[in-house]
């Protein structure tokens, strides 16, 4: 079992472009995660997934998109970059407790 | 709504010695709660977590944590620090749901340093 992946593992982007990090499980769970985590704040949920089909706001929505694909993948889209969203995401999934990938480093310049 | 607050967000301890790495929450009602670490460049890895039962909860590692409802508190300890135990460790908190999805609110972390 691969457990949750990520892709990709670095990126950096202008400001203003548009880019889409991806999630992958392999354990059969229904619920999924987006966080990001920056100095001194710990995680922050952006957008989660109860089941396929549902998504739901986090703490921290704006400027971020999601799309649960099917039950094993859940994406997140920055449709237009700003120097803010330099973070490094995390995905998880869960069935009670959650798992974590080895998470996407954005720099945005 | 839940919170997690940690005390100290850097703890330097000697190889060999006492881990004590401080964790209180609020919940109105009846707390799921996690420890996770971190080592440098890595994602979040459970290291242990309390649900119900015995409050005296073992991880990997050789860490432990000890659920006091009294305090509010949810302490991570280990009697004998080692070298990789250099990480950042985050609590977290979580309720039970209905709908499956337990949701985690995190601490802020501690950044452990062991000296040699």
């Amino acid at each position: 079992n691969a457990g949750v992946t990520q892709t990709p593992k670095f990126q950096v982007l202008k400001t203003g472009q548009s880019m889409t990090l991806q999630c992958a499980q392999d354990m059969n769970h229904n619920s999924m995660y987006w966080y990001r985590q920056d100095p001194g704040m710990g995680l922050r949920l952006i957008y989660y997934s109860a089941s396929e089909g549902t998504t739901d706001k986090g703490e921290v929505p704006n400027g971020y998109n999601v799309s649960r694909l099917n039950k094993r993948e859940f994406s997140l889209r920055l449709e237009s970059a700003a120097p803010s969203q330099t973070s490094v995401y995390f995905c998880a999934s869960s069935r009670r407790t959650q798992y974590f990938g080895p998470g996407t480093r954005l720099l945005v310049l | 709504a839940q919170s997690v607050t940690q005390l100290g967000s850097h703890v330097s301890v000697s190889e060999g010695a006492l881990v004590l790495l401080r964790c209180n929450y609020s919940s109105s009602v009846p707390p799921y709660l996690f420890w996770y670490v971190q080592y440098p460049n890595q994602g979040l890895q459970l290291l242990l977590k309390y649900t119900t039962g015995a409050t005296l909860v073992k991880g990997i590692n050789g860490f432990e944590a000890e659920f006091k409802k009294s305090e509010t508190s949810f302490h991570l300890t280990k009697p004998s620090a080692h070298m990789s135990d250099a990480a950042e460790y985050f609590c977290a908190v979580s309720v039970e749901s209905n709908f499956g999805n337990e949701k985690l609110t995190f601490g802020t972390g501690t950044r452990l340093t062991i000296i040699p």
